[in-house]
């Protein structure tokens, strides 16, 4: 079936160096996708957005890159600090079709060493 | 958390006991979803709706119901609850399909 998936559920990095989170995504018809953050017990929360239409979105200190020919996205963070540390999910949705619905995968840990 | 609210933030009950979650939003957006985050799955759908008394299923609906009479108001009730639903839900909200959903802060269940 359509899934979202993650290449590593945990990554680990030193204070001030950067970050990159992967993410496999199956459903080529999916335009729509998201990253989200979430720190232990909270709920996730919005990172950074992009649309099919783009390969690459910048935020503060994230980017992100979408590469729609191998079905490929991914979360860049800029001098990683440990306020970063959290669990990282990507997420996608075809616009417009199903309600909205995401479908999201299974998540990254990331943990900054100070 | 974007105007979101969710309640009880934690529960506890017994298997076969019937559970109502609430979720509330101040930003009068139109959708509005009930997830489930479990180890080992991430985040799943289990309904979601698409205006006042318009709902609808999402991947993991069996021994879900939901009721949406006004805007700012989605529940989610079990029925009669199992211990396989133990699981921490979330709410989530968004104002049109082409944006953004923002998280409610969650609702920690234990069925015994």
């Amino acid at each position: 079936g359509e899934s979202v998936g993650l290449h590593l559920p945990t990554l680990s990095v030193q204070e001030g160096d950067n970050s990159i989170i992967n993410c496999a995504y199956s459903n080529s018809a999916s335009d729509y996708f998201i990253w989200y953050k979430q720190e232990s017990g909270k709920g996730p929360q919005f990172i950074i957005d992009i649309r099919s239409n783009m390969d690459k979105r910048q935020g503060q200190r994230v980017t992100v890159l979408l590469n729609k020919t191998v079905k490929h996205l991914s979360l860049q963070i800029a001098a990683t600090q440990p306020g970063d540390s959290a669990v990282y999910f990507c997420a996608e949705n075809m616009i417009y079709n199903q309600g909205g619905k995401l479908i999201f995968g299974q998540g990254t840990e990331l943990s900054v060493k100070p | 958390d974007a105007g979101i609210t969710q309640s009880p933030r934690h529960k506890v009950t017994e298997t076969g006991t019937p559970v109502t979650l609430r979720c509330h939003q101040t930003e009068n957006h139109r959708y509005m979803y009930w997830y489930r985050q479990d180890p080992g799955h991430g985040l799943r759908l289990i309904h979601y709706s698409y205006g006042v008394k318009d709902t609808d299923k999402g991947e993991v609906s069996d021994g879900y119901s939901v009721s949406r009479s006004k805007t700012e108001d989605f529940l989610l009730t079990l029925e009669s609850a199992t211990s396989s639903q133990t699981s921490v839900y979330f709410c989530a909200i968004r104002e049109d399909p082409n944006n953004e959903q923002f998280f409610g802060p969650g609702t920690r269940l234990t069925v015994l």
